[in-house]
């Protein structure tokens, strides 16, 4: 079965760091571009970060700077760090597959994670 | 940044009545191999976003055909046919052209 699951979030003071893990089983993470898209509470969804295929990232301005996102193939994990943590940084993250095969076709952002959940405290 | 705005940022629909929701964005989302780079996403009441549509028309896999999506350039459309109460939840665009990706502020969908 193809799935994404996230873990490492928690309760964090203002100033603090935090590193976001999501395994992903049916595929590989390193095959494939990987992307983390968060939510705050009661508010839209917001691009965070991707990881290419290549090995490229990329990131919102928001967060440029303070997060970093990797992944590891031997675990099948994309990770996002996150450091020098806001009030603003508050929000649900979740991990996808941004589906573009080897041919260059684009299948959108087509597998998502249940979340986990960021808190930062000022 | 690419700004992606839709309109209405709210829609209550009856059962069975189609529904419209806009995306328009700030640049042109046409790539040079021909296809606009527009995807729109549903979150379902305490559920992660699901892909809906990809590239502004193409249905994702199990996805129904009371779904339908077009536009191209800077004009898109989600369209449901028929609406039922299982849509109920926030529909989002997303352009992935540039590779800082930008979404929609959601279209909030209720049931009469």
């Amino acid at each position: 079965e193809v799935q994404l699951v996230e873990s490492g979030g928690g309760w964090i003071q203002s100033g603090g760091s935090l590193r976001l893990s999501c395994v992903a089983s049916g595929f590989s993470v390193s095959s494939n571009f990987m992307s983390w898209v968060r939510q705050a509470p009661g508010k839209g969804l917001e691009w965070v970060s991707n990881i290419y295929r290549g090995g490229g990232t990329y990131y919102a301005d928001s967060v440029t700077g303070r997060f970093t996102i990797s992944r590891d193939s031997s675990d099948n994990t994309v990770y996002l760090q996150l450091n020098n943590l806001r009030a603003e940084d508050s929000a649900v993250y979740y991990c996808s597959r941004d589906n573009w095969n080897y041919q260059g076709h684009y299948y959108g952002m087509d597998v998502w994670g249940q979340g986990t959940t960021v808190t930062v405290s000022s | 940044d690419i700004v992606m705005t839709q309109s209405p940022l709210s829609l209550s629909v009856t059962p069975g009545e189609p529904a419209s929701i806009s995306c328009r964005s700030s640049q042109s989302l046409l790539h040079s191999n021909g296809y606009n780079f527009l995807n729109w996403y549903l979150q379902k009441p305490g559920q992660s976003p699901q892909l809906l549509i990809y590239l502004a028309s193409n249905r994702a896999s199990g996805v129904p055909d009371r779904f339908s999506g077009s536009g191209s350039g800077t004009d898109f459309t989600l369209k449901i046919s028929r609406v039922e109460a299982e849509d109920v939840g926030i529909y989002y665009c997303m352009q992935p052209l540039q590779s800082l990706y930008t979404f929609g502020q959601g279209t909030k969908l209720e049931i009469k």
